[in-house]
């Protein structure tokens, strides 16, 4: 069975860090794009990040840039993101996603994990 | 940046044809995705590349895409229809999502 189980969340003060983290089985997770969407409450998805099967390409959204940093060990099949300097309107459940990748032509998720919370408070 | 534009809410009859439509910028061109999510649940890909189904997904819901707009059709709706849908395209280095369709089974 595939699956992917975020765990890291939590309650932290503005300005603060929080490293999530997103473990895999079911699948070669050496052979496919990973990546993390969130949801502010009440709101819509928003894609935050992903990241190439070797690493060697990463991608975010604007408003993370220089904050948050995606990597992966293929080792031991997890998935990270290292949240760096957070504010309010990073709180947001955040879900781990699997990625299937065509090079200009199409990115899109095909498993997501349940999400792990994040509030940025104080 | 591209924008995806989706209608806010769609309602439709038990037993009846629900369309969701995607608006974006010669958006035919682009390959689209779809997702469910249920309430209190993680999203779900319906479809994906405009027209393909994942394994388990019904027949009811397809999609197509042309000019500027992409549609989610769910055919023959049934209560456990009732969700938000989103629609997904990637542009350049970045993954877009529309805002959402709330879709309610009257």
């Amino acid at each position: 069975e595939v699956r992917l189980v975020e765990s890291g969340g939590g309650l932290v003060q503005p300005g603060g860090s929080l490293r999530l983290s997103c473990g895999v089985s079911g699948f070669d997770f050496s052979d496919h794009w990973m990546g993390w969407v969130r949801q502010a409450p009440g709101k819509g998805l928003e894609w935050v990040a992903i990241i190439k099967k070797d690493a060697s390409e990463k991608y975010y959204l604007d408003s993370v840039k220089g904050r948050f940093i995606i990597s992966r060990d293929n080792v031991k099949n997890f998935l990270f993101l290292q949240m760096n300097t957070l504010r309010a309107e990073d709180t947001a459940d955040y879900y781990c996603t699997r990625g299937s990748y065509r090079p200009f032509s199409y990115y899109y998720m095909d498993v997501w994990g349940k999400g792990t919370t994040v509030t940025v408070s104080s | 940046s591209y924008q995806l534009t989706q209608p806010l809410s769609v309602s439709v009859a038990l037993g009846q044809m629900a369309n969701i439509t995607c608006g974006g910028n010669d958006i035919g061109r682009k390959s689209v995705h779809w997702y469910q999510q249920k309430p209190g649940q993680a999203p779900q890909l319906v479809i994906y590349r405009d027209t393909s189904r994942p394994s388990g997904i019904p027949e009811r819901l397809s999609g197509s895409s042309s000019g500027n707009t992409a549609t989610l059709t769910i055919s023959r709706v049934q209560a456990g229809d009732e969700a938000d849908y989103y629609c997904q395209v990637w542009d350049s280095t970045t993954v877009v999502f529309g805002a959402g369709t709330k879709v309610t089974v009257l």
